[in-house]
């Protein structure tokens, strides 16, 4: 068990709609990443949270958003799903705001699939 | 553009025996590789992770080595066990260390036969 809590653990919904993950960080973690790990596309980092500003941004779709709470857990909303929006979703949390070695401690996962 | 390329994709060895998987890198400048290991369903969990002076590291059974020169590291798993069965992925860093500098490998997927 690495600390970080994802909730829900699965999701199924329809084309067109909005769902939100939410993710708890180890505690004394202040950066939050979120991931996307389809089976064509491996890992993929969308985007880094520290202290509740945005830090990093990776492949994130303008359909996808994030924020962190100011008790540092973080949601990731994701809307007008489509097909191809299913995957398994990663939240990760680490100590620091910039990795260098820092290690990242990866949640559970939430399994969405659009159908 | 920066890629991570793993291989074997997948792997099949007996309970016992050894195995050495490998990921070559283009990220430049370079920061750091870590290798993950990923049971099916589940988070990935940090095996290594290795800087530019770092030329071998080790977890209990996994060996990770890197080569900076060539952009090649390896991942040796020394009397294999069935729970080492994973996929295990390799990820390159930018230097800068930030998140979106990330490049993540597709994997090798590791099957441990009794």
């Amino acid at each position: 068990d690495s600390g970080v809590t994802q909730t829900p653990k699965h999701l199924i919904t329809a084309t067109g709609q909005r769902v939100t993950l939410r993710c708890s960080p180890r505690s004394g973690d202040l950066s939050v990443y979120w991931y996307q790990q389809s089976l064509d596309q491996g890992l993929q980092f969308l985007i880094q949270y520290y202290n509740g500003e945005e830090r990093a941004k990776g492949n994130i779709l303008e359909r996808f958003s994030a924020q962190q709470f100011p008790d540092l857990h973080s949601e990731l909303n994701l809307s007008s799903l489509e097909l191809g929006d299913s995957a398994l979703y990663f939240c990760a949390s680490s100590v620091v705001s910039v990795m260098r070695t820092d290690t990242q401690y990866f949640g559970p996962g939430t399994r969405l699939t659009v159908l | 553009k920066n890629q991570v390329e793993q291989s074997p994709q997948s792997l099949i060895i007996l309970e016992g025996k050894n195995c050495t998987l490998q990921c070559n890198y283009t990220v430049s400048p370079f920061s750091n590789l870590r290798w993950y290991k990923q049971d099916t369903g589940r988070g990935p969990v940090s095996l290594t992770i290795m800087t530019f002076s770092e030329n071998t590291k080790s977890n209990g059974r996994y060996t990770a080595t890197l080569d900076a020169d060539t952009k090649q590291s390896s991942l040796h798993i020394t009397a294999s066990q069935l729970s080492d069965s994973a996929s295990y992925i390799c990820v390159v860093s930018e230097s800068g260390g930030g998140a979106d500098g990330l490049t993540f490998g597709k994997g090798t997927h590791l099957i441990i036969q009794p």
